[in-house]
Protein backbone atom coordinates (compact mmCIF):
# COMPACT_ATOMS: atom_id res chain seq x y z
CA UNK A 1 0.00 0.00 0.00
CA UNK A 2 1.02 3.49 -0.64
CA UNK A 3 2.27 4.97 2.63
CA UNK A 4 1.81 8.93 0.83
CA UNK A 5 -1.41 11.46 0.43
CA UNK A 6 -1.73 13.57 -2.68
CA UNK A 7 -3.88 15.99 -3.14
CA UNK A 8 -5.89 14.37 -6.43
CA UNK A 9 -5.81 17.01 -9.04
CA UNK A 10 -3.95 20.78 -9.08
CA UNK A 11 -3.94 23.34 -11.67
CA UNK A 12 -1.35 25.34 -12.37
CA UNK A 13 -0.72 28.70 -15.42
CA UNK A 14 2.10 28.29 -17.19
CA UNK A 15 5.38 30.34 -16.35
CA UNK A 16 4.68 30.00 -12.89
CA UNK A 17 6.24 27.67 -10.30
CA UNK A 18 3.78 24.24 -9.65
CA UNK A 19 4.15 22.99 -5.57
CA UNK A 20 2.55 19.58 -5.29
CA UNK A 21 2.53 18.28 -1.55
CA UNK A 22 2.81 15.20 -0.19
CA UNK A 23 1.95 13.67 2.92
CA UNK A 24 3.85 10.85 4.49
CA UNK A 25 3.56 10.90 8.06
CA UNK A 26 4.59 7.51 8.88
CA UNK A 27 8.05 7.87 7.00
CA UNK A 28 10.37 5.71 8.95
CA UNK A 29 13.81 6.95 9.12
CA UNK A 30 15.85 5.20 6.51
CA UNK A 31 13.21 5.56 4.30
CA UNK A 32 13.65 8.02 0.71
CA UNK A 33 11.12 10.20 -0.35
CA UNK A 34 10.97 9.67 -4.84
CA UNK A 35 8.98 11.68 -7.18
CA UNK A 36 7.87 10.29 -10.64
CA UNK A 37 5.88 11.55 -13.30
CA UNK A 38 3.41 9.77 -15.67
CA UNK A 39 2.59 12.14 -18.89
CA UNK A 40 -0.52 10.61 -20.42
CA UNK A 41 0.10 6.88 -21.05
CA UNK A 42 3.80 7.03 -20.74
CA UNK A 43 6.45 5.16 -19.20
CA UNK A 44 6.54 6.94 -15.41
CA UNK A 45 9.81 9.10 -15.90
CA UNK A 46 11.98 9.83 -12.43
CA UNK A 47 12.04 13.30 -11.22
CA UNK A 48 14.15 13.40 -8.16
CA UNK A 49 14.68 11.96 -4.41
CA UNK A 50 16.04 12.43 -1.39
CA UNK A 51 16.30 11.97 2.28
CA UNK A 52 17.14 14.64 4.46
CA UNK A 53 17.74 17.40 2.51
CA UNK A 54 16.58 19.44 -0.44
CA UNK A 55 17.40 18.34 -3.45
CA UNK A 56 17.91 20.37 -6.65
CA UNK A 57 18.33 19.25 -10.09
CA UNK A 58 17.58 20.42 -13.96
CA UNK A 59 14.04 18.96 -13.46
CA UNK A 60 13.07 20.05 -10.24
CA UNK A 61 12.99 21.16 -6.36
CA UNK A 62 12.22 18.66 -3.79
CA UNK A 63 11.54 20.27 -0.18
CA UNK A 64 11.69 17.96 3.07
CA UNK A 65 10.05 19.15 5.97
CA UNK A 66 12.59 18.72 9.22
CA UNK A 67 9.91 16.27 11.03
CA UNK A 68 10.44 14.63 7.12
CA UNK A 69 6.84 13.93 7.61
CA UNK A 70 5.90 15.93 4.24
CA UNK A 71 7.51 17.06 1.16
CA UNK A 72 7.11 19.44 -1.93
CA UNK A 73 7.89 19.26 -5.28
CA UNK A 74 8.36 22.25 -6.85
CA UNK A 75 8.56 22.89 -11.02
CA UNK A 76 9.81 26.33 -11.49
CA UNK A 77 8.74 27.55 -14.34
CA UNK A 78 5.86 24.84 -15.25
CA UNK A 79 5.44 24.35 -19.00
CA UNK A 80 2.50 22.90 -20.79
CA UNK A 81 4.70 19.73 -21.39
CA UNK A 82 4.91 19.37 -17.47
CA UNK A 83 1.13 17.93 -17.13
CA UNK A 84 1.03 14.53 -15.88
CA UNK A 85 -0.05 12.60 -12.88
CA UNK A 86 2.96 12.86 -10.22
CA UNK A 87 3.99 10.12 -7.42
CA UNK A 88 5.12 10.31 -4.34
CA UNK A 89 6.55 8.01 -3.62
CA UNK A 90 8.02 6.64 -0.08
CA UNK A 91 10.85 3.53 -0.32
CA UNK A 92 13.81 2.21 1.85
CA UNK A 93 15.03 -1.12 2.77
CA UNK A 94 12.21 -1.85 5.16
CA UNK A 95 10.00 -1.26 2.60
CA UNK A 96 11.11 -4.00 0.28
CA UNK A 97 11.84 -4.07 -3.01
CA UNK A 98 8.96 -2.70 -4.83
CA UNK A 99 8.07 0.91 -5.17
CA UNK A 100 4.70 1.60 -4.44
CA UNK A 101 2.59 3.74 -6.78
CA UNK A 102 -0.78 5.47 -5.41
CA UNK A 103 -3.00 7.67 -7.54
CA UNK A 104 -0.99 10.46 -7.68
CA UNK A 105 -1.83 14.01 -8.70
CA UNK A 106 -2.74 15.13 -12.25
CA UNK A 107 -1.15 18.35 -12.57
CA UNK A 108 -2.47 20.38 -15.57
CA UNK A 109 -0.77 23.39 -16.34
CA UNK A 110 -3.12 25.73 -18.09
CA UNK A 111 -2.20 28.43 -20.98
CA UNK B 1 21.97 4.71 -24.82
CA UNK B 2 19.26 2.49 -24.74
CA UNK B 3 16.59 2.53 -22.29
CA UNK B 4 14.10 0.12 -21.14
CA UNK B 5 12.74 -2.21 -24.23
CA UNK B 6 9.92 -3.34 -24.55
CA UNK B 7 7.91 -5.27 -26.88
CA UNK B 8 4.98 -5.56 -28.36
CA UNK B 9 3.97 -2.17 -27.61
CA UNK B 10 0.49 -3.17 -28.33
CA UNK B 11 -0.86 -6.73 -28.21
CA UNK B 12 -4.24 -8.18 -28.69
CA UNK B 13 -5.41 -11.62 -27.64
CA UNK B 14 -8.87 -13.41 -27.66
CA UNK B 15 -9.58 -15.02 -24.42
CA UNK B 16 -8.01 -18.28 -23.91
CA UNK B 17 -4.59 -17.38 -25.75
CA UNK B 18 -1.46 -16.55 -24.32
CA UNK B 19 0.23 -13.34 -23.73
CA UNK B 20 4.05 -12.82 -23.83
CA UNK B 21 5.85 -9.67 -22.94
CA UNK B 22 9.12 -8.98 -23.28
CA UNK B 23 11.67 -6.38 -21.12
CA UNK B 24 15.06 -5.43 -22.02
CA UNK B 25 16.36 -4.04 -18.96
CA UNK B 26 18.93 -0.60 -19.59
CA UNK B 27 22.69 -2.14 -19.82
CA UNK B 28 24.42 -2.80 -16.45
CA UNK B 29 21.04 -3.81 -15.02
CA UNK B 30 20.41 -6.52 -13.20
CA UNK B 31 16.99 -6.05 -11.53
CA UNK B 32 13.84 -6.09 -13.48
CA UNK B 33 10.49 -5.32 -11.76
CA UNK B 34 6.77 -5.51 -13.25
CA UNK B 35 3.55 -3.24 -12.75
CA UNK B 36 0.67 -3.38 -14.26
CA UNK B 37 -1.74 0.08 -14.91
CA UNK B 38 -5.17 -1.00 -15.29
CA UNK B 39 -7.30 1.99 -16.87
CA UNK B 40 -8.00 5.08 -14.81
CA UNK B 41 -5.67 3.46 -12.25
CA UNK B 42 -2.30 4.07 -10.60
CA UNK B 43 0.58 1.50 -11.20
CA UNK B 44 0.51 -1.66 -9.19
CA UNK B 45 4.11 -3.91 -8.22
CA UNK B 46 3.66 -7.65 -9.62
CA UNK B 47 6.82 -9.16 -9.57
CA UNK B 48 10.54 -8.17 -8.90
CA UNK B 49 13.09 -10.19 -10.26
CA UNK B 50 17.18 -10.80 -10.91
CA UNK B 51 18.80 -12.52 -13.55
CA UNK B 52 17.53 -16.24 -12.79
CA UNK B 53 15.55 -15.52 -9.45
CA UNK B 54 12.73 -14.18 -8.45
CA UNK B 55 12.77 -11.75 -5.31
CA UNK B 56 9.78 -10.81 -5.41
CA UNK B 57 5.97 -11.97 -6.55
CA UNK B 58 3.97 -11.07 -3.58
CA UNK B 59 1.84 -8.42 -6.41
CA UNK B 60 1.27 -11.38 -8.82
CA UNK B 61 -1.78 -13.15 -9.21
CA UNK B 62 -2.19 -16.61 -7.85
CA UNK B 63 -2.92 -18.19 -11.13
CA UNK B 64 -2.11 -17.92 -15.07
CA UNK B 65 0.85 -15.16 -14.32
CA UNK B 66 4.09 -15.84 -14.50
CA UNK B 67 7.28 -14.03 -14.76
CA UNK B 68 10.99 -15.27 -15.79
CA UNK B 69 14.51 -13.26 -16.22
CA UNK B 70 16.79 -15.79 -17.94
CA UNK B 71 20.76 -15.45 -17.54
CA UNK B 72 20.48 -14.62 -21.15
CA UNK B 73 17.75 -12.81 -22.89
CA UNK B 74 14.98 -10.44 -22.00
CA UNK B 75 12.91 -10.93 -18.91
CA UNK B 76 8.72 -12.45 -19.54
CA UNK B 77 5.88 -11.75 -18.25
CA UNK B 78 3.26 -14.64 -19.57
CA UNK B 79 -0.05 -14.76 -19.14
CA UNK B 80 -2.14 -17.78 -19.94
CA UNK B 81 -5.57 -18.15 -20.67
CA UNK B 82 -6.01 -14.45 -20.68
CA UNK B 83 -9.15 -12.80 -19.59
CA UNK B 84 -10.82 -9.44 -20.71
CA UNK B 85 -9.90 -8.00 -16.95
CA UNK B 86 -6.19 -8.68 -18.26
CA UNK B 87 -6.43 -5.80 -20.45
CA UNK B 88 -4.11 -3.02 -18.95
CA UNK B 89 -0.77 -1.70 -19.58
CA UNK B 90 2.04 -3.40 -18.32
CA UNK B 91 4.84 -1.69 -17.53
CA UNK B 92 9.04 -2.69 -17.40
CA UNK B 93 11.09 -0.86 -15.18
CA UNK B 94 14.76 -1.89 -14.64
CA UNK B 95 17.34 -0.51 -11.70
CA UNK B 96 20.78 -1.27 -11.24
CA UNK B 97 20.50 -2.19 -7.49
CA UNK B 98 17.91 -3.85 -5.61
CA UNK B 99 17.04 -4.27 -2.43
CA UNK B 100 17.95 -1.80 -0.06
CA UNK B 101 19.19 0.21 -2.53
CA UNK B 102 18.39 4.43 -3.02
CA UNK B 103 18.88 4.04 -7.10
CA UNK B 104 15.53 4.77 -9.06
CA UNK B 105 13.87 2.82 -11.20
CA UNK B 106 13.89 3.32 -15.19
CA UNK B 107 10.57 2.44 -17.04
CA UNK B 108 10.00 1.42 -20.34
CA UNK B 109 6.92 2.72 -22.59
CA UNK B 110 5.32 -0.03 -21.56
CA UNK B 111 3.20 -3.05 -23.40
CA UNK B 112 -0.78 -2.39 -24.00
CA UNK B 113 -2.41 -5.98 -23.77
CA UNK B 114 -6.38 -5.93 -25.29
CA UNK B 115 -8.44 -8.90 -24.39
CA UNK B 116 -11.38 -9.36 -27.03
Amino acid sequence: DAKTTQPTSMDCAEGRAANLPCNHSTISGNEYVYWYRQIHSQGPQYIIHGLKNNETNEMASLIITEDRKSSTLILPHATLRDTAVYYCIVRGSNTGNQFYFGTGTSLTVIP
Amino acid sequence: NAGVMQNPRHLVRRRGQEARLRCSPMKGHSHVYWYRQLPEEGLKFMVYLQKENIIDESGMPKERFSAEFPKEGPSILRIQQVVRGDSAAYFCASSPTGQGGTGELFFGEGSRLTVL
